[in-house]
């Protein structure tokens, strides 16, 4: 079983829908989560960090659920420019070898 | 402004061969990382350097080797390539090795093994 897990998608959806992805993590000593995002044959790019109490940045809203380990990100109002791949990242033990990357969730808008 | 550059953008080689990709940061963070992401797997950490002169492996290091005589370069060598290597290679930096700060990429460097 893979330390971060995501559905692969794709996630298929009409300009304007609301989407949401979840990510998994198996290793309760996680300490820091974040979403990135990577269009297609580019570099991943933070998208926003996960904060305990979730936190929004515009049409974008994170969550984090420690009980259950899992984060998650939900879009509002989708654009066309929301699709990409989006990738869960995890932070165990505050360490910079310890960061460990989701296979990502590819997200498709449709006109 | 190009913060971090990597090259070659794109490479093929063959088995066998001696592969060196480089990496140049213009903004003096301390935390260099390399990374290999390949269908199915995400990214995974090859090796990191916490400064100059300091390295240490990652999830993924065998068959890789790596050095930072300076702040602002972090070299990945493949001593002798296997199609296996065949993958997208990105480096990256962090101010910090703390849990909080951002990653920043290069663009990748493709890398092909016949």
């Amino acid at each position: 079983r893979k330390e971060v897990e995501q559905d692969p998608g794709p996630f298929n959806v009409p300009e304007g829908a609301t989407v949401a992805f979840n990510c998994t993590y198996s290793n309760s000593a996680s300490q820091s989560f974040f979403w990135y995002r990577q269009d297609c044959r580019k570099e991943p790019k933070l998208l926003m960090s996960v904060y305990s109490s979730g936190n929004e940045d515009g049409r974008f809203t994170a969550q984090l659920n420690r009980a259950s380990q899992y984060i998650s990100l939900l879009i509002r109002d989708s654009k066309l420019s929301d699709s990409a791949t989006y990738l869960c990242v995890v932070n165990r033990y505050s360490s910079a070898s310890k960061i460990i990357f989701g296979s990502g969730t590819r997200l498709s808008i449709r006109p | 402004d190009a913060g971090i550059t990597q090259s070659p953008r794109y490479k093929i080689t063959e088995t066998g061969r001696q592969v060196t990709l480089m990496c140049h940061q213009t903004w003096s963070h301390s935390y260099m990382f390399w990374y290999r992401q390949d269908l199915g797997h995400g990214l995974r950490l090859i090796y990191y350097s916490a400064a100059a002169d300091i390295t240490d492996k990652g999830e993924v290091p065998d068959g890789y080797v790596v050095s930072r005589s300076k702040t602002e370069n972090f070299p990945l060598t493949l001593e002798s390539a296997t199609r296996s290597q065949t993958s997208v290679y990105f480096c990256a930096t962090r101010t910090s090795g703390g849990g909080t700060g951002e990653l920043f990429f290069g663009e990748g460097s493709r890398l092909t093994v016949l």
